[in-house]
């Protein structure tokens, strides 16, 4: 079975400055697919950036980068020019390639943008 | 397209009672799930079904039955309601198969507590 461990329960930005938030996962597959979610005081789980196990290009998707470092089996997020709008619970999320469409997720951590 | 529909939004129940969250998606996705979080922690996976007629346990599926005689609506039944079932259920739908990524499109959530 797969895990997926956030160590930051919670973390705090200046408002238009950077935030790296951290994922672990352990698993003993090689195909496989990785996520961050996240989910606003509304309730809405929102996607916010996947990254394919198979690719070494780290996904980009505007403000959010991923650094997706497969040896050591970590996937961390990269939030730039912080938004009020970005604060929010981030959820690391871990789909094997052989277990259909099912998601393993990490506890949360939860963001404040301070302005 | 109103996406992953959830109802109710908001419920309590008193222990032993039992109820149906109902959970529509018109996106034609064959892969549906059921998940439940609970304070502090990520998404748990309860029930999943990728078909019609085709359902399978998740991580944690004691308390709960599921059923899928439609493509469009997969509901989840409490039989005999428990305070450890007070939790936040979402509904989740997706295209089934593993040779892409298939994004998993989320409900709005329904809360229920059980006294």
């Amino acid at each position: 079975a797969q895990t997926v461990t956030q160590s930051q329960p919670e973390m705090s930005v200046q408002e238009a400055e950077t935030v790296t938030l951290s994922c672990t996962y352990d698993t003993s597959e090689n195909n496989y697919y990785l996520f961050w979610y996240k989910q606003p005081p509304s309730r809405q789980m929102i996607l916010v950036i996947r990254q394919e196990a198979y690719k070494q290009q780290n996904a980009t998707e505007n403000r959010f980068s991923v650094n997706f470092q497969k040896a050591a089996k970590s996937f961390s997020l990269k939030i730039s020019d912080s938004q009020l709008g970005d604060t929010a619970m981030y959820f690391c999320a871990f789909m094997s390639n052989n277990a259909g469409n099912m998601l393993t997720f990490g506890g949360g951590t939860r963001l404040m943008v301070k302005p | 397209n109103a996406g992953v529909t959830q109802t109710p939004k908001f419920q309590v129940l008193k222990t032993g009672q039992s109820m149906t969250l109902q959970c529509a998606q018109d996106m034609n996705h064959e892969y549906m799930s059921w998940y439940r979080q609970d304070p502090g922690m990520g998404l748990r996976l309860i029930h999943y079904s990728v078909g019609a007629g085709i359902t399978d346990q998740g991580e944690v599926p004691n308390g709960y039955n599921v059923s899928r005689s439609t493509t469009e609506d997969f509901p989840l039944r409490l039989l005999s309601a428990a305070p450890s079932q007070t939790s936040v259920y979402f509904c989740a739908s997706s295209f089934a198969g593993t040779a892409s990524i298939n994004e998993q499109f989320f409900g709005p959530g329904t809360r229920l507590t059980v006294l």
